[in-house]
């Protein structure tokens, strides 16, 4: 079985472009998130999907970034206009939950964002 | 709100030495905890996991992990390390009645000397 699919596995930009992250969560996992990591802050969480709809926004650091789940298979993290300081590996993930045990989070390889 | 902190940001060991990673959470529920692996330039793997009975588990690659609820901890633990267990380690918990919001330690870099 596929693991969570990602892309662009790199992308170098320029301030001011717009940037699509792009991933595929694990077939039949009904959760979604999207992480970024940074040597200063770590690993962040920026909203999680559940059956498609948004659960959680409240990491997402401003309205210049947005996400999408259109449909179980496929989500979209969007910054727009991109700053420098938006430079970071960002993490797709995948779980299967419900009940009382959490489904362990199935990551994918990241997308290193690069913003001049 | 929960959070997660790690003992150690960066520790230096040589091959055969035993290892301990500390982790400590602030919540006062039932939670799951995990540790997760990342090797230089890969994405994060699930090393272990606890949900519920014995404390201690046994993960992957000879990594084990002991749950003190009294203290909050869930340290990592390793009786003798490899080279290629150069990493970074991360300890995550879930409270169960925070959905499915994991929470994420700051990271422990091990670096296995030869």
């Amino acid at each position: 079985d596929a693991g969570v699919i990602q892309s662009p596995r790199h992308e170098v930009t320029e301030m001011g472009q717009e940037v699509t992250l792009r991933c595929k969560p694990i077939s039949g996992h009904d959760y979604l998130f999207w992480y970024r990591q940074t040597m200063m802050r770590g690993l962040e969480l920026l909203i999680y999907f559940n059956n498609n709809v948004p659960i959680d926004d409240s990491g997402m650091p401003e309205d210049r970034f947005s996400a999408k789940m259109p449909n179980a298979s496929f989500s979209t993290l969007k910054i727009q206009p991109s700053e420098p300081r938006d430079s970071a590996v960002y993490f797709c993930a995948s779980s299967l939950g419900g009940g009382a045990k959490t489904g362990e989070l199935f990551f994918g390889e990241g997308s290193r964002l690069t913003v001049l | 709100a929960q959070s997660v902190s790690q003992h150690n940001h960066h520790v230096i060991l040589s091959e055969a030495a035993s290892l301990e990673l500390g982790c400590n959470y602030s919540y006062g529920g039932t939670v799951n905890l995990f540790w997760y692996v990342q090797y230089p330039g890969q994405h994060l793997q699930l090393l272990l996991k606890y949900f519920s009975g014995d404390p201690l588990v046994k993960g992957i690659k000879g990594f084990e992990a002991e749950f003190i609820k009294s203290k909050f901890s869930f340290n990592l633990r390793k009786p003798s390390v490899q080279w290629s267990d150069t990493a970074e380690y991360f300890c995550a918990v879930n409270a169960r009645n925070y959905g499915q919001n994991f929470v994420f330690g700051p990271g422990t870099r091990l670096s296995v000397l030869p």
